[in-house]
């Protein structure tokens, strides 16, 4: 079964400075990943997602991804932090589109001016 | 409307009693999907529709927990004799896939947050 690690329930970033959030996964056969940002009182938003092809991924607001199948990971980067940006981001993966995504517990995202 | 809404936003039921959730997907989606969100957690699958046909029932955690799609458009989750560890927030996404491509980008709705008592 597939499942997902997030890193850091809370990372906390100045405005301007680099964002990185790390997902790592389990699948068993080659995983489709996503990002999801969820703001306040408002449903799941997708970023990003991988599914076959390219490895870097680039999503909404400046975000990007990298799929590195070495490290089962699917970070997620922006290189210089918003305001805006603060949210909460989940990582989710299915295993090949097949099954139901599964999510992590999500990072919150604070962004200090 | 142009997005998933969900009714209501906010329930509060003593424990014991039924409650029931609806979901507006988007028109022409033809996927539906609920999840149950605790708090700090990621939104886990609760069950999978594609158009009116319950395709995936295996994260709905107990019989109590029943949730249909009757002409393919608005479903509901009904939730009988709710316990304590039901409270959660209740998301509901719809996908415009017609396979059942389960990773096709799903829109998600704001959510009901249920407290039970």
């Amino acid at each position: 079964a597939q499942s997902v690690t997030q890193l850091g329930s809370h990372v906390s970033v100045s405005e301007g400075a680099l964002v990185l959030l790390r997902c790592n996964y389990s699948s068993s056969v080659p995983p489709y990943l996503f990002w999801y940002v969820q703001y306040p009182n408002q449903g799941l938003q997708l970023l990003l997602k991988y599914t076959t092809g390219a490895t870097l991924v680039k999503g909404i607001n400046g975000f990007e991804a990298e799929f590195k199948k070495s490290e089962t990971s699917f970070h997620l980067t922006k290189p210089s932090a918003h305001m805006s940006d603060a949210a909460e981001y989940f990582c989710a993966v299915s295993d090949s589109g097949n099954t139901p995504l599964v999510f992590g517990k999500g990072t919150r995202l604070s962004v200090i001016a | 409307g142009a997005g998933v809404s969900q009714s209501p936003r906010y329930k509060v039921a003593k424990r014991g009693q039924d409650v029931a959730l609806r979901c507006d997907p988007i028109s022409g989606h033809v996927s539906l999907f609920w999840y149950q969100q605790a708090l700090g957690q990621g939104p886990e699958f609760l069950t999978y529709f594609q158009n009116e046909a319950q395709l995936d029932k295996s994260g709905l955690p107990s019989d109590r927990f029943f949730a249909e799609r009757p002409e393919g458009s608005v479903s509901t989750l009904k939730i009988q004799r709710t316990q304590q560890e039901d409270s959660a927030v209740y998301l509901c996404a719809s996908s415009f896939t017609r396979l059942a491509a389960l990773s096709d980008t799903q829109y998600f709705g704001p959510g009901t947050r249920l407290t039970v008592l």
